[in-house]
């Protein structure tokens, strides 16, 4: 049974930092490309970043483009979003997902997110 | 503002049929594949529909897609109480060279 599981979230201030990670199990965790979306309270989803299979093509959406990383170990099925300079805006529940089709948005399976709440 | 735009809300009685509308342009729905998202607040989201009108396995055929030009839909027929969630549509866009996703409708179902 394909699961994707992530933590990291919590209570940060504004210009704080915070690591997600998304603990991949069920399937063959390198051999897919990965992403993150939010959604920000009373807002919808949101494409975040993504990563390819092997990890050398990275993408960001222009929000949090220069303040965020994605990377991924895939001897551990982990995927990982670095996030710096936080800003109240930040503040969502992220999930992570698997990709059907490299860039494309169609992702089969979903974590059930970590809450990222930025504030003072 | 989202690229992709969705009514907010939707609304259907039991067993009738619901269509949720999502407006693009040349640049995401008219070049692109869309894609359709259930989401319950406080769970995973759910892919509906893939390649504008696909249905994974384990998707009900309550559940239909269409796209025409710079637009889309879904439908949804024989509504349920359990269809009561937040729709999202999304694709590509060639613009922003990114994924897209639509503002999301909340389906009540009365």
């Amino acid at each position: 049974e394909v699961q994707l599981v992530e933590s990291g979230g919590g209570l940060v201030q504004p210009g704080g930092s915070l690591r997600l990670s998304c603990a991949a199990s069920g399937f063959t965790f390198s051999s897919y490309w990965m992403h993150w979306v939010r959604q920000t309270p009373g807002k919808g989803l949101v494409w975040v970043s993504r990563l390819n299979s092997d990890g050398s093509r990275e993408g960001y959406a222009d929000s949090v483009k220069g303040r965020f990383t994605i990377s991924r170990d895939n001897a551990k099925n982990t995927l990982y979003l670095q996030m710096n300079s936080l800003r109240a805006e930040d503040t969502a529940v992220y999930y992570c997902a698997r990709g059907v089709y490299g860039d494309y948005p169609e992702f089969d399976y979903w974590g059930q997110g970590t809450l990222v709440t930025v504030s003072s | 503002q989202s690229v992709l735009t969705q009514p907010p809300s939707a609304s259907g009685t039991p067993g009738q049929r619901v269509t949720i509308s999502c407006s693009g342009s040349s640049s995401n729905i008219g070049s692109n594949y869309v894609f359709w998202y259930q989401h319950v607040p406080g769970t995973a989201p759910k892919r509906l529909i893939y390649r504008n009108n696909q249905r994974p396995s384990g998707v009900p055929d309550r559940f239909s897609g269409s796209k025409s030009g710079t637009s889309a839909s879904l439908a949804i027929s024989g509504l349920r109480s359990e269809d009561e969630a937040d729709y999202y549509c999304a694709t590509w866009d060639d613009s922003l060279s990114g994924p897209v996703f639509g503002g999301g409708t909340k389906l009540t179902v009365l």
